[in-house]
């Protein structure tokens, strides 16, 4: 079985400041990764996805994620948020054709950004 | 535009009774997903459903159904057997299974 955790639930950033959300997996076998982003009472929007090819993932916003197998991390990165990126940010992870898991995204419990002027 | 569309925003259940939530894409998607999300739990999947007629229970189905009879359409009915249904329920679809999922904008369901 594979599961995600994402290390922080809440991350205070001031704008214009960079800002890391980290998450790492376990799963024994190649996975495909995402990051979403919820804004309050809405559904997730997709900001970027690691399935195979180059480790640095560009996403939507001026976000990007780095794969990291070794370490089974997939850590997001914005260089200058925004107050608009105040929301909830979700890493998802889904198992390889070899695993039960296929198909199925399984999510980390969140982290909060709030950003501030 | 394409997309996924819930239904109600806003649903109230009484004690006892089945209430069901709408689902529908227009994404011709072939997988369709229900999830609840709870605070600081992210998000749980209840049933998936790779083709029309065919479904799968995920990781809390218990006291939930639903059905796939169209395409487009993956309606999912709270059973009086939840016991606990007071959260937000978001539906998603991909073009196929460990695709991106795209979601609504979920339906916030509360007890009386």
């Amino acid at each position: 079985a594979q599961s995600v955790t994402q290390l922080d639930s809440q991350v205070p950033v001031f704008e214009e400041a960079p800002v890391e959300l980290r998450c790492n997996y376990s799963s024994s076998v190649s996975v495909y990764l995402f990051w979403y982003v919820q804004y309050p009472n809405q559904g997730l929007q997709l900001l970027l996805k690691y399935l195979s090819g180059s480790t640095l993932v560009k996403g939507i916003n001026g976000f990007e994620a780095e794969f990291n197998k070794s370490q089974t991390s997939f850590h997001l990165r914005k260089p200058s948020v925004h107050i608009s990126d105040t929301a909830e940010y979700f890493c998802a992870v889904s198992g390889g054709m070899t695993t039960d898991s296929w198909g199925k995204l399984q999510f980390g419990a969140g982290t909060q950004v709030v950003v501030t002027p | 535009d394409g997309g996924i569309t819930q239904s109600p925003k806003y649903l109230f259940r009484k004690e006892g009774q089945n209430v069901t939530l709408s689902c529908e894409q227009n994404l011709n998607h072939d997988a369709m997903y229900w999830y609840r999300q709870d605070p600081g739990q992210g998000l749980r999947l209840i049933y998936y459903s790779q083709i029309v007629n065919d479904f799968q229970k995920g990781d809390i189905a218990e006291g939930y159904s639903v059905s796939r009879e169209k395409k487009e359409s993956f309606p999912l009915t709270v059973t009086s057997a939840q016991k606990n249904p007071t959260a937000f329920y978001l539906c998603a679809s991909s073009i196929r299974e460990n695709q991106p999922q795209h979601f609504g904008d979920g339906t916030r369901l509360s007890i009386l």
